[in-house]
């Protein structure tokens, strides 16, 4: 049975202080690992595909890094605005389309200002 | 700017009623799908649509059924809602690369 496993569930940061987000997965086969951000009382936004170990994308303050095993979503500096939950799901090429993402529970964030 | 709207941000049912959650995309995509999101489970898959007048059972189908007659449109239906189905409704679709548009969600309470 592929699962995705987010840690921490919680993380409260000062406001410049950087930290990295853990999503481990285990599927027959990645195709795909996906980031998602979601703000309070909103849908998940998406932020990054990664589709192969050592793959790297950034976008502003944030960058994520994949393993054979895990991604890191690494913040850096983060600022207030960056206080959302974040998620991560992956995809297995046995899995068909979007609909064999398989979903971590997420991990909450919040920057102090 | 691409976008999957739902048709009610916060809904209050009474056991028993029959509920229908609407979803609408501007974005012509062809795959819609419906999540449940809960605390502590994560979102879940209901149902899926990749084409009109199709669908596809998800994770946790049981409860739930689900209407197509058009490409933009995809509804949820609680045939007969009860309490444990009290949740955060996800809409989303996905562009060919897979990626979801999700949108802003209904909170459905049934009581």
């Amino acid at each position: 049975e592929d699962q995705v496993t987010q840690s921490p569930e919680a993380l409260r940061l000062q406001e410049g202080e950087s930290s990295s987000l853990n999503c481990s997965y285990t599927v027959s086969g990645l195709r795909g690992l996906f980031w998602y951000r979601q703000d309070p009382g909103k849908g998940p936004e998406f932020l990054f595909t990664l589709y192969s170990a050592g793959e790297e994308k950034e976008k502003e303050r944030l960058k994520a890094t994949l393993t054979k095993k895990e991604s890191f979503l690494h913040i850096t500096a983060p600022k207030p605005e960056d206080s959302a939950t974040y998620l991560c799901a992956a995809q297995a090429y046995s899995g068909g389309g979007a609909d064999g993402l398989t979903f971590g529970k997420g991990t909450h964030l919040i920057i102090q200002p | 700017d691409v976008k999957v709207t739902q048709s009610s941000r916060y809904l209050v049912k009474r056991t028993g009623e029959k509920v229908f959650l609407e979803c609408v995309q501007d974005m012509d995509h062809e795959n819609m799908f419906w999540y449940r999101q809960d605390p502590g489970l994560g979102l879940r898959l209901i149902y899926f649509s990749y084409d009109v007048k199709m669908k596809e059972k998800g994770d946790i189908p049981e409860g739930y059924s689900v209407s197509r007659e058009k490409k933009e449109r995809f509804s949820l239906i609680l045939e007969s809602a009860s309490t444990n189905q009290t949740s955060m409704y996800l809409c989303a679709s996905s562009d060919p690369h897979e990626k979801l548009f999700f949108g802003s969600g209904t909170q459905l309470s049934v009581l």
